[in-house]
């Protein structure tokens, strides 16, 4: 099985921008979660969705936002970019239940 | 908040030599992953093991689980320098039917070759 994708893998954007990133989980995951990972605050878990509704949120403002497709597909869009939105941010896929997440290679996102 | 806490944060040995990290926790939990990210790369699984068990081996590795502790470590035996990596662990805890995930901060491994 092909693993998890994520598009673009890396992008430069400045403050006030929007960006959406994209996540493909693995054929037949339902699953998808996403993270943002800095330096300084380790991985810090945004949100999952699992067969197009969102089941659990973690504590991002709201310029933070996603949605997952029929195809499982999610993207994540984050609006008015701030300096400190500058991370890796993974996403991972699973069947759903209490098993292994598989994770995406991630999007580096460098605001300027 | 962050459940799970690494410890040491930083690790430095020579290869060959074994790597202990340690991984401590606030709440009950079902069960708890560890995970190794090389550098700026995704996430890779290492193992899981549940709530019920105490220890579980995988190839080269052996992880341990205390509930009466919360708290759990990874042992890297003979360790190469590909294990260079930082190493997560993540706890699990059935929420309202699905599964709530949380990471700790991180050990970052380095094998001296």
């Amino acid at each position: 099985k092909a693993g998890v994708t994520q598009t673009p893998r890396y992008l430069i954007k400045t403050r006030g921008q929007q960006v959406t990133l994209s996540c493909s989980p693995i054929s037949g995951h339902r699953s998808v979660s996403w993270y943002q990972q800095t330096p300084g605050q380790g991985l810090q878990f945004l949100f999952e969705y699992f067969s197009e509704t969102q089941r659990n949120k973690g504590n991002f403002p709201g310029r933070f936002s996603g949605r997952q497709f029929s195809n499982s597909r999610s993207e994540m869009n984050v609006s008015t970019l701030e300096l400190g939105d500058s991370a890796l941010y993974l996403c991972a896929s699973s069947s759903g239940g209490p098993e292994t997440q598989y994770f995406g290679p991630g999007t580096r996102l460098l605001v300027l | 908040s962050q459940q799970g806490e690494e410890d040491p944060q930083a690790l430095s040995i020579q290869e060959g030599e074994n790597a202990t990290m340690n991984c401590s926790y606030k709440t009950s939990i079902n069960n708890l992953q560890w995970y190794r990210q090389n550098s700026g790369r995704g996430l890779v699984h290492l193992i899981l093991i549940r709530s019920n068990e105490r220890e579980k081996h995988s190839g080269r590795l052996r992880v341990t689980l205390d509930t009466s502790k919360k708290s759990s470590s990874l042992l890297i035996t003979a360790s190469r320098a590909a294990d260079t990596a930082s190493y997560f662990c993540a706890t699990a805890l059935n929420s309202g039917g699905y599964q709530k995930v949380t990471f700790g901060i991180g050990t970052k491994l380095q094998v001296i070759p």
